[in-house]
């Protein structure tokens, strides 16, 4: 079935250091959306990427959406903090209403 | 907007016992969503409705499980009987889904232990 890869599974970086979270899925996707869980909360919304190729910003965060709609890619510049937390990709089954989430990216970030 | 609102948000039962989760949408919200957190699996959906109607429960572990959505602002998952297995933090998400666009906000969670 349709499945959602995300790589890698952890990563522990020091303040200041960029980050990068990698989405791959089995089948083209209309479009990828992106979630942040803090420890101990639930996804929040992120972004939503639809078109091939498109490049959103959010202040030191980066989405990327592959030109085959099939892949992503979460990139923060200079980590801080407050980027703790799971990062998760999700995209649509069969362009239905159902989204399947990735398995998620934990970020931990070392003062 | 308060949000999706979960009950209750922690709880404890034994094995055998029937819990009961709930859930308010976002007022407008036209599906709502039921996933299901734990370290193994992941975020794993659970069941979902379109306008109350239960569109794809292929998620739904086994019989145990059931879920209702008997009006637009009021959701429950039901777990009868309990096992620890279940042990999970359950989420409920609500979305107003359009063409192309289904961004979920999801609630605060139900973390269940069953001993």
């Amino acid at each position: 079935g349709q499945q959602v890869m995300q790589i890698p599974q952890y990563q522990h970086v020091q303040e200041g250091e960029d980050f990068t979270t990698y989405c791959n899925s089995s089948t083209t996707l209309s479009n990828i959306q992106w979630y942040k869980q803090r420890p101990g909360g639930h996804p929040v919304f992120l972004i939503q990427l639809v078109k091939s190729g498109e490049v959103k910003k959010q202040k030191r965060l980066t989405f990327q959406f592959g030109e085959a709609k099939k892949n992503s890619s979460l990139h923060i510049t200079a980590t801080q903090t407050t980027d703790v937390g799971t990062y998760f990709c999700a995209g649509p089954k069969n362009q239905g209403g159902k989204l399947i989430f990735g398995q998620g990216t934990e970020l931990s970030v070392k003062p | 907007d308060a949000g999706v609102i979960q009950s209750p948000r922690h709880e404890v039962t034994e094995m055998g016992q029937e819990v009961t989760l709930r859930c308010k949408p976002i007022s407008g919200h036209n599906s709502l969503f039921w996933y299901r957190q734990t370290m193994m699996r992941g975020l794993e959906l659970l069941i979902y409705f379109n306008n109350n109607v239960p569109i794809d429960d292929s998620g739904m572990p086994e019989d145990r499980f059931s879920a209702k959505m008997p009006n637009a602002s009021f959701s429950t998952l039901k777990i009868q009987p309990s096992e620890p297995r279940d042990s999970a933090v359950y989420f409920c998400a609500s979305s107003l889904r359009s063409s192309g666009a289904n961004v979920l906000t999801f609630g605060a969670g139900s973390r269940l232990t069953v001993l």
